[in-house]
């Protein structure tokens, strides 16, 4: 069963724009949150993480916002730029599991001139 | 500048053949990790090694089993390819000590079984 969902398989956005990507999780032992994003025929590289005792993390047009009683987290990129254009991943680490990430499906970014 | 190889980009093989896919990283990394990656599933942890010789099952293990002789070095071996183990597959490793540490992952391999 899916623990952390990225219910929007693809979003568009107009350049300059803010880009809003969502992320919702079931499993209530994760408290470290973090963003990949992937281009075509390259592996996921990353963008910015957020442990559970923090609501908000900060790097530069990036924001992570983590709301633990809604269990939802949205990355936040602004101003968005044709080259934010890829496939953004959420994952999650549980407290009690070691190293092995949780993945959400992605969502495919489109940044349009 | 940290770097994951792995050795194939594209590979194609056929059904009943045995597969290895070889990642090799060069920061001195403790825990390695193969994923696979399908459209509509996001990346699924297949089996991690958290140091030589040691390695845990992940979400999909079945049809796959894995190798580390040593530390730089994650094979992932297909016994028998099937069909529906064409998907990407990526390997990813991390400093130990910390499992907060970001993965960084190489470029993925290919594969396509016929």
């Amino acid at each position: 069963d899916q623990q952390v969902k990225q219910n929007s398989p693809s979003l568009s956005v107009q350049e300059g724009r803010i880009s809003i990507l969502n992320c919702d999780y079931t499993n209530s032992m994760f408290d470290y949150f973090l963003w990949y994003k992937k281009y075509p025929a390259e592996g996921p590289t990353f963008l910015i993480s957020i442990s559970s005792i923090k609501d908000k993390n900060e790097d530069g047009r990036f924001t992570v916002f983590l709301n633990k009683s809604a269990k939802h987290l949205s990355l936040h990129i602004v101003p968005s730029q044709p080259g934010d254009s890829a496939v953004y991943f959420c994952a999650a680490l549980p407290s009690n599991s070691g190293y092995a990430l949780n993945f959400g499906k992605g969502t495919s970014l489109l940044v349009t001139p | 500048d940290v770097k994951v190889t792995q050795s194939s980009r594209y590979l194609v093989k056929r059904t009943g053949e045995k597969v290895f896919l070889e990642c090799v990283q060069d920061m001195d990394h403790e825990n390695m990790f193969w994923y696979r990656q399908d459209p509509g599933l996001g990346l699924r942890l297949i089996y991690f090694s958290y140091d030589v010789k040691m390695k845990e099952k992940g979400d999909i293990p079945e049809g796959y089993s894995v190798s580390r002789e040593k530390k730089e070095r994650f094979s992932l071996i297909l016994e028998s390819a099937s069909t529906n183990q064409t998907s990407m597959y990526l390997c990813a490793s991390s400093p130990s000590g910390n499992p907060y540490n970001e993965q960084f992952f190489g470029p993925g391999t290919r594969l396509t079984v016929l």
